[in-house]
């Protein structure tokens, strides 16, 4: 099983609404993950860290699901620069992070 | 500002050339990272350093060849690359990245011709 995956998308989201998407991860003893932000031809920009069951910032709710081993990611009220692709990063073997193809988003006007 | 400078952002190599990439981190980390980015790729694992010390070779092509002279910089010395080489070239840093993540630079994108 891959350290993490993530159906690619694209995700095509019309401007306001809500669009939620998940990755599972292979490594039942992380702790801690994170949902970083990547624009076309740009480097990753942490968007997100999540430790316990979820976390809330704005917009953007992340929800992490032990058992099944899940994370979501809801963005409400989707803005054109909401635009991008959200990485899920769980951490991976000796003190680094595994990242996954990640889940394209496209708001549409 | 991401605290994490790369140079140069662009870079045009012909593959009998021999040419580096340079990232300097400004953040105190004692750990820094490169990864490869193909286009519709996941980024790729290439060196990692510890305290100035490689600790991870993702078994990359010796025609890459990193350098860390101290914690706070990072070099990748390229030669005789290949077009199939072409890709972004991040570089990242970390204290302590189970807990606080990755901070990367704005990245080299390289062109092989």
């Amino acid at each position: 099983r891959k350290e993490v995956e993530q159906d690619p998308g694209p995700f095509n989201v019309p401007e306001g609404a809500t669009v939620a998407f998940n990755c599972t991860y292979s490594n039942s003893a992380s702790q801690s993950f994170f949902w970083y932000r990547q624009d076309c031809r740009k480097e990753p920009k942490l968007l997100m860290s999540v430790y316990s069951s979820g976390n809330e910032d704005g917009r953007f709710t992340a929800q992490l699901n032990r058992a099944s081993q899940y994370i979501s990611l809801l963005i409400r009220d989707s803005k054109l620069s909401d635009s991008a692709t959200y990485l899920c990063v769980p951490p991976y073997g000796n003190n680094r992070l595994a990242f996954g193809k990640g889940n394209q988003v496209v708001v549409i006007p | 500002e991401t605290g994490v400078t790369q140079t140069p952002r662009h870079l045009v190599m012909g593959m009998t050339n021999k040419k580096s990439l340079k990232c300097e981190q400004h953040l105190g980390h004692n750990a820094m990272y490169w990864y490869k980015q193909s286009a519709k790729k996941p980024l790729e694992l290439m060196f990692v350093y510890n305290f100035k010390e490689q600790t991870e070779n993702n078994s990359v092509p010796s025609r890459f060849s990193p350098e860390c002279p101290n914690s706070s910089h990072l070099f990748l010395h390229l030669h005789t690359l290949q077009p199939e080489d072409s890709a972004l070239y991040l570089c990242a840093s970390s204290q302590d990245p189970i807990n606080y993540g990755y901070t990367f630079g704005s990245g080299t994108r390289l062109t092989v011709v």
